[in-house]
C-alpha cells in the first residue's frame, strides 16, 4: 500500500513550460518533504512543509501544502533542463520515520 | 567528507551467495534509514535506526534482510541467499532525529545478482 501517491508518475515538458506535481498521501501527515534526486545520486532535500496551507518558494519552484494537510503540490515555473531528475515527497510516519512516494519523474528538454 | 558515505558503490554478485552492504551516517546523527530503489521507481524504505531504541524493521521484505547498527554510528545491512529480485540500488541515509529535520542521503550502493 502505498502511503503517499504521487502523480504524474512521468512529466515530460519543453524548456519553459509551467508543471505542477502532486503528492496525495493515504493518511495525514504532520508534515511532508519534497526531494530532488538526479541520476546516479541520493535525494536531496528541497523544502519541509509543515502547517495546513503553507506555501513556500524556493526561486521558480513553489510548495503548497493543503488545508487539511491531506495533499500537496510542487509547481515549476519556467522549467529548465536543470530540473530534470525524480521528485519525491515523502511524510512523517510514526515519529522520525519518514515514508517516501514513488516520485514523479521530470524532464525538461531543451 | 562531511557526507554520509557508502560502500560499496557497485556489487556484483550470483544468486544465492550473501552481501554486507555499509553505510557511514554524517557524525552525531541519531536517526538513520535503508531505502532500496529499483530501476526507474521511487524509495522502498526497509529499515529506521533511532538512537538506543530498538529499530523499526517493518519495512524489510523478507527475513534474508538484517540490519545492525553497532555503537550508533555505522550500520550493515545483510541480504542473505541473495536473489535476482532484490536488484536494486539501496540507498543510506541519516537526520539529526529531530521533529522535521531533513534527511541526508549518501549515493548509495548499486546491487546487481546474477
Amino acid at each position: 500500500t502505498q502511503l503517499l501517491e504521487q502523480s504524474p508518475q512521468f512529466l515530460s515538458i519543453q524548456e519553459g513550460e509551467n508543471l505542477t506535481v502532486y503528492c496525495n498521501p493515504s493518511s495525514v501527515f504532520s508534515s511532508l518533504q519534497w526531494y530532488r534526486q538526479e541520476p546516479g545520486e541520493g535525494p536531496v532535500l528541497l523544502v519541509t512543509v509543515v502547517t495546513g496551507g503553507e506555501v513556500k518558494k524556493l526561486k521558480r519552484l513553489t510548495f503548497q501544502f493543503g488545508d487539511a494537510r491531506k495533499d500537496s503540490s510542487l509547481h515549476i515555473t519556467a522549467a529548465q533542463p536543470g530540473d530534470t531528475g525524480l521528485y519525491l515527497c515523502a511524510g512523517r510516519y510514526n515519529n522520525n520515520d519518514m515514508r517516501f512516494g514513488a516520485g514523479t519523474r521530470l524532464t525538461v528538454k531543451p | 567528507g562531511a557526507g554520509v558515505s557508502q560502500s560499496p558503490s557497485n556489487k556484483v554478485t550470483e544468486k544465492g551467495k550473501d552481501v554486507e552492504l555499509r553505510c557511514d551516517p554524517i557524525s552525531g546523527h541519531t536517526a538513520l534509514y535503508w531505502y532500496r530503489q529499483s530501476l526507474g521507481q521511487g524509495l522502498e524504505f526497509l529499515i529506521y535506526f533511532q538512537g538506543n531504541s530498538a529499530p523499526d524493521k517493518s519495512g524489510l521484505p523478507s527475513d534474508r534482510f538484517s540490519a545492525e547498527r553497532t555503537g550508533g554510528s555505522v550500520s550493515t545491512l545483510t541480504i542473505q541467499r541473495t536473489q535476482q529480485e532484490d536488484s536494486a540500488v539501496y540507498l543510506c541515509a541519516s537526520s539529526l532525529g529531530l521533529v522535521y529535520n531533513e534527511q541526508f542521503f549518501g549515493p548509495g550502493t548499486r546491487l546487481t545478482v546474477l
